[in-house]
């Protein structure tokens, strides 16, 4: 079976500038989580989505950043206006519904840079 | 808020050895989940062992094993005969029990694996 699958692995772009960073559930999962990774703040979860509706995004920073689920097999997470501040690995993983106990399968991330 | 930590920002074996990663957790929940996660340089993150808080059984995956300490909210992570593809940052996470999904993660800790 096909894992998370994420686009693009790398990016690199101007501050200003719109991304949009792309991910691909595994096939069945109910659930689809965006996490960020800095080296200062570790991993920490942006936002969760169940069934293409978001649950929680209390960690997402500003609103600069917004992502949507527009059916089950994909979802967007997108930063308009970019700053280098925003530079980090972005996760995109998926589970299975049968409650929190579900591991959580991750994709390969993006690398974004922001000059 | 629960707040995961590992102590060891580096820790380091020779193959073929046995290592212990350290692992400790704050919670007041009685119902939750322990994982731990390994990133190797690829930068994925791959499930290596999962524990349910309400299980007294330690969980193990072939080399590797979990001594899961409810009382004193520990979960460290031991890795037996030591290979160099284990050479890797492993991370601790918790996820509580209920209707939040919510992964926490420690900071990690990088293993060096010397032949």
């Amino acid at each position: 079976d096909a894992g998370v699958i994420q686009s693009p692995r790398h990016e690199v772009t101007e501050m200003g500038q719109e991304v949009t960073l792309r991910c691909k559930p595994i096939s069945g999962h109910d659930y689809l989580f965006w996490y960020r990774q800095t080296m200062m703040r570790g991993l920490e979860l942006l936002i969760y989505f169940n069934n293409n509706v978001p649950i929680d995004d209390s960690g997402m920073p500003e609103d600069r950043f917004s992502a949507k689920m527009p059916n089950a097999s994909f979802s967007t997470l997108k930063i308009q206006p970019s700053e280098p501040r925003d530079s980090a690995v972005y996760f995109c993983a998926s589970s299975r519904r049968g409650g929190q106990g579900q591991p959580q399968h991750f994709g390969d991330g993006t690398r974004l840079s922001i000059l | 808020a629960q707040t995961v930590t590992q102590s060891q920002p580096e820790m380091s074996v020779q193959e073929a050895e046995t290592v212990t990663l350290s692992c400790t957790y704050d919670t007041s929940e009685s119902d939750y989940y322990l994982f731990w996660y390994k990133q190797p340089p690829s930068r994925q993150m791959i499930l290596v062992i999962r524990q349910e808080a309400y299980k007294q059984q330690n969980a193990t995956e072939n080399r590797f094993s979990v001594n899961f300490q409810k009382a004193a909210k520990s979960f460290s992570l031991k890795i037996s005969d030591s290979q160099l593809g284990d050479a890797a940052m492993y991370f601790c996470a918790y996820i509580r029990g209920g209707s939040n999904y919510k992964l926490t993660f420690g900071k990690g800790t990088l293993l060096t694996v010397n032949p």
